[in-house]
Formats: structure tokens, sequence, C-alpha cells
């Protein structure tokens, strides 16, 4: 079972600056990687998939870079409204697992 | 516009059986284009993929719950189904009925998710 692994768990950052979330997985996942926003009280929403490109309706300033084991979501500018929670989620083998998440607070 | 909608319990005894059904609108679950499946979060904690089933009824389980789960289709509803035996405490969670797209770019991403609905289990 490929396990994923996210940092930092909180990560604090002013309205503006850039947000720099990691996820590691324990063996390649060939580039089926996938990030989440989830916000208090709602379902998660897709931003990211295939390490790099962004879901419809996603703004530009969330970027996702990375290969292999090693992944990023940058989110670039950041604003209020992008306090959330960040998960990525690995599709190369199943299970299809979740890391534990990147709390962004602003 | 295509919507899922999760139904059942609120409240489970523990040892029971957690029933919950997803209704799905706007499109078909036996298109053979996409799994569907059930992601659960306990309070405060992250997202855990519980299992999926294909439109052909094959179902893939979250090998920590493989023994205690079943997930199944009612084609004739348009909905999907899960089945969590023998439940205690650990298994308190918002449950969310989800779409997994079977091909291309976004397979297995979680294209589309219900609102969720929540689940406690206790006496």
């Amino acid at each position: 079972e490929i396990v994923m692994t996210q940092s930092p768990a909180t990560l604090t950052v002013s309205p503006g600056e850039r947000a720099t979330l990691s996820c590691r997985a324990s063996q390649s996942v060939s580039g089926k990687l996938a990030w989440y926003q989830q916000k208090p009280g709602q379902a998660p929403r897709l931003l990211i998939y295939g390490a790099s490109t962004r879901a419809t309706g996603v703004p530009a300033r969330f970027s996702g870079t990375g290969s292999g084991t090693e992944f990023t979501l940058t989110i670039s500018s950041l604003q209020s409204e992008d306090s959330a929670v960040y998960y990525c989620q690995q599709s190369n083998d199943w299970p299809w697992g979740f890391g534990g998440g990147t709390m962004v607070e602003i | 516009q295509m919507r899922l909608q999760e139904s059942g319990p609120g409240l489970v005894k523990p040892a029971e059986t957690l029933s919950l059904t997803c209704s799905v609108s706007g499109d078909s679950i036996d298109d053979s284009g996409y799994y569907w499946g059930w992601i659960r979060q306990p309070p405060g904690r992250g997202l855990e993929l519980v299992g999926v089933v294909y439109a052909t009824g094959t179902t893939y389980y979250s090998p920590s719950l493989k023994g205690r789960i079943s997930i199944s289709l009612n084609t004739s509803k348009n909905q999907f189904s899960l089945k969590l035996t023998s439940v205690t405490a650990a298994d308190t969670a918002m449950f969310y009925c989800v779409r997994h797209p079977s091909r291309g770019a976004l397979f297995g991403v979680v294209d589309r998710w219900g609102q969720g609905t929540l689940v406690t289990v206790s006496s």
C-alpha cells in the first residue's frame, strides 16, 4: 500500500505571500497525483490532477509540480479565501490513498 | 447537472451494520466511464477512501476495512450502497459518496462529491 505523507501539518502565511505544500509518496505514483481543497463544513474540491493540471475553474495562482514520489502544490499570492485544508491523493495503485492534509492559515 | 446525494441513518449502535445509499442524478451508474465510491472523514481528521464499485459490479475495498465492507449497485434506481458491519465508535465519520473517472488523466481522481452525511456510532 502506498503511503502519502504531507508536510507541514500547518502553514501560516500572510496575504499576498506564497505557500508551498509538499506531498511525498512511499513509492512512485507515476504522476497520478491530485490535490484537493477542503474548507470547514464543505466537501473537498478538486484543484489539481495529473500532478500539474488545474481542474476547471481553479484560479491560476494554484499550481502543481512533481513526479515520481515528490510533489508540490504552490499557492502564489495567497488570498483570504485560500484558508483551508489541502490533501493530496494518489491514484496509481489501489487503494487510492490520501495524505494527512496541510492546514493553511492566513 | 450531475449530483450525488447520500441518505441513511445518522445514528448506528455499536456492533450493528451501517447502511448508506447514494442517489445519482444527471449521470448513469452503469456508465463504464466511472467508478462510484465512498470516502469517510472522522470528525477533525483526514480523508479515508472506503471503497469503490465499477459499472460491472467489480469492487475494490480499503484493506483496513476488508471483511466488514460491501458496496453494491442498484442500476434500476441509479443508486449505489455501502454496508459496514460490526461498527464501533471508531467508525463515526462524515461519509461522502463520490465519482472517480475510470480512464484518462482523471483516472481515480474524485471529480464529484456528495454533500456528505454524518454517521455517529453510539448506544
